[in-house]
């Protein structure tokens, strides 16, 4: 299992401007994850991040959007850019174990609204 | 059609009850199944993790897989108000990514 640090835990912006989450995990993971959210959906992954690899990206998600560092194998940011009401979510970091990475553990998320 | 299928909910029972949650699938090439459990203001926590067919006893919770019928349960016996939470089943081929279900809304009335 792992210990997972997500800040802000929530923030209001303003239509335009970006957010940076930072993710901390309290050991080494190879992988970590960035999820979305939203109301009635079911959790949609944003895109896998390696260290000292670029990100990969899921279908619909694009890096000039949603930018993503991956410094160390303990740490880990989304930023959330040129943001509009449509990006109002929750965005959950994870990182994975078990014999195929299925066994996700997730902090406890950023609640983002876009005014 | 969706890989996976939750009913929304919201479900509603009394303190006591055997509470049953399911979803089903779409492709038998899926293998593995998790039951996870979000608090609100919380992310979700892995609560069950089942490879193939059979059943996971784990305390009050079991979780069912019927891969014949591409249905997948989680029971919780004598159900308590701490219960009260969103349940989300996801499965995995391995080595991918998970699908998620939409999550079940569950609240326990003391």
């Amino acid at each position: 299992s792992a210990v997972i640090s997500q800040k802000p835990s929530r923030d209001i912006c303003q239509r335009g401007t970006s957010l940076t989450i930072q993710c901390q995990v309290d050991s080494q993971v190879t992988m970590m994850f960035w999820y979305r959210q939203q109301p009635g959906q079911s959790l949609t992954l944003i895109a896998t991040a390696n260290q000292g690899s670029e990100a990969t990206y899921e279908s619909g998600f694009v890096i000039d959007k949603f930018p993503i560092s991956r410094p160390n194998l303990t740490f880990s940011t989304l930023t959330v850019s040129n943001m509009s009401p449509e990006d109002s979510s929750i965005y959950l970091c994870s990182v994975g174990f078990g014999t195929g990475g299925e066994k996700l553990f997730f902090g406890s998320g950023t609640q983002l609204s876009v005014l | 059609q969706k890989e996976v299928e939750q009913d929304p909910g919201p479900l509603s029972v009394p303190e006591g009850a055997i509470v049953s949650l399911n979803c089903t699938y779409s492709n038998s090439a899926f293998q593995y199944f998790m039951w996870y459990r979000q608090y609100s203001r919380k992310g979700p926590e892995l609560l069950m993790y089942t490879y193939s067919s059979g059943n996971k006893e784990d305390g009050r919770f079991t979780a069912q897989v019927d891969k014949s019928s591409k249905y997948i349960s989680l029971f919780i016996r004598d159900s308590q108000p701490s219960d009260s939470a969103t349940y989300l089943c996801a499965i995995s081929r391995g080595n991918e990514k998970l699908t998620f279900g939409t999550g079940t809304r569950l609240t326990i009335i003391p």
